[in-house]
């Protein structure tokens, strides 16, 4: 059974980079049937796709944030990571890691918990 | 990319019939047969209830089906029971190789 965890700071300051990492187990994050994607919620908002990547690399981001973001993997660790640069509070969300199962069209059948993010002198 | 465009809400009765539209445009939900659909439960990750338009990931009840006409997907649950309370959000694979989400949709079960 795949299993991914987000960690990283709960609180961020204003200007600053937000950095999350996710770890994958009960499988091989190498895989070449996955994308892993960052997507956000708004509190009490809907979803919005952050972003994805594939084991070798290659990056695919929201054109919203492409400016900010950077998604990057290790495949030595089987994580992947986000960091969002100049965040504000508007950035305050709860940031999910997940499974992208279909190439990267958009099955995403495995979520993370999800962890909240708050951006705030 | 904007977000697809869904209702805000939809209501049914235990036992009937309820679809939930998703519009998009011919860069995303038209152009491909890339639609999904994501159940969430307050305070819970969202779960893959539908993908590649219509088809059903294993153990997810056949209750649930979806379809596409041009620029519109649509989610039909039914047999509605009260766990299917929750809110609803469809994505899409869009021109840019990038994904989009709908606003969502609260569905309630009266």
């Amino acid at each position: 059974q795949v299993q991914l965890q987000e960690s990283g700071p709960g609180l961020v300051k204003p200007s600053q980079t937000l950095s999350l990492t996710c770890t994958v187990s009960g499988g091989s994050i190498s895989s070449g049937d996955y994308y892993w994607s960052w997507i956000r919620q708004h509190p009490g908002k809907g979803l919005e796709w952050i972003g994805y990547i594939y084991y070798s690399g290659s990056t695919y981001y929201n054109p919203s944030l492409e400016s900010r973001v950077t998604i990057s993997v290790d495949t030595s660790k089987n994580q992947f990571s986000l960091k969002l640069n100049s965040v504000t509070a508007a950035d305050t969300a709860v940031y999910y890691c997940a499974r992208d199962s279909n190439g990267g069209y958009g099955a995403v059948d495995y979520w993370g918990q999800g962890t909240l993010v708050t951006v705030s002198s | 990319q904007s977000a697809l465009t869904q209702p805000a809400s939809v209501s049914g009765s235990p036992g009937q019939s309820i679809t939930i539209s998703c519009t998009g445009t011919s860069s995303d939900v038209g152009g491909y047969n890339y639609v999904s659909w994501y159940q969430q439960h307050p305070g819970k990750a969202p779960k893959l209830m539908i993908y590649d338009v219509s088809n059903r990931p294993s153990g997810v009840s056949n209750r649930f089906s979806g379809s596409k006409s041009g620029n519109t997907a649509s989610l039909t649950i039914s047999g509605l029971q009260t766990e299917d309370e929750a809110d609803y959000y469809c994505s899409s694979y869009t021109s840019i190789s990038t994904g989009v989400f709908g606003g969502g949709t609260k569905l309630t079960v009266l």
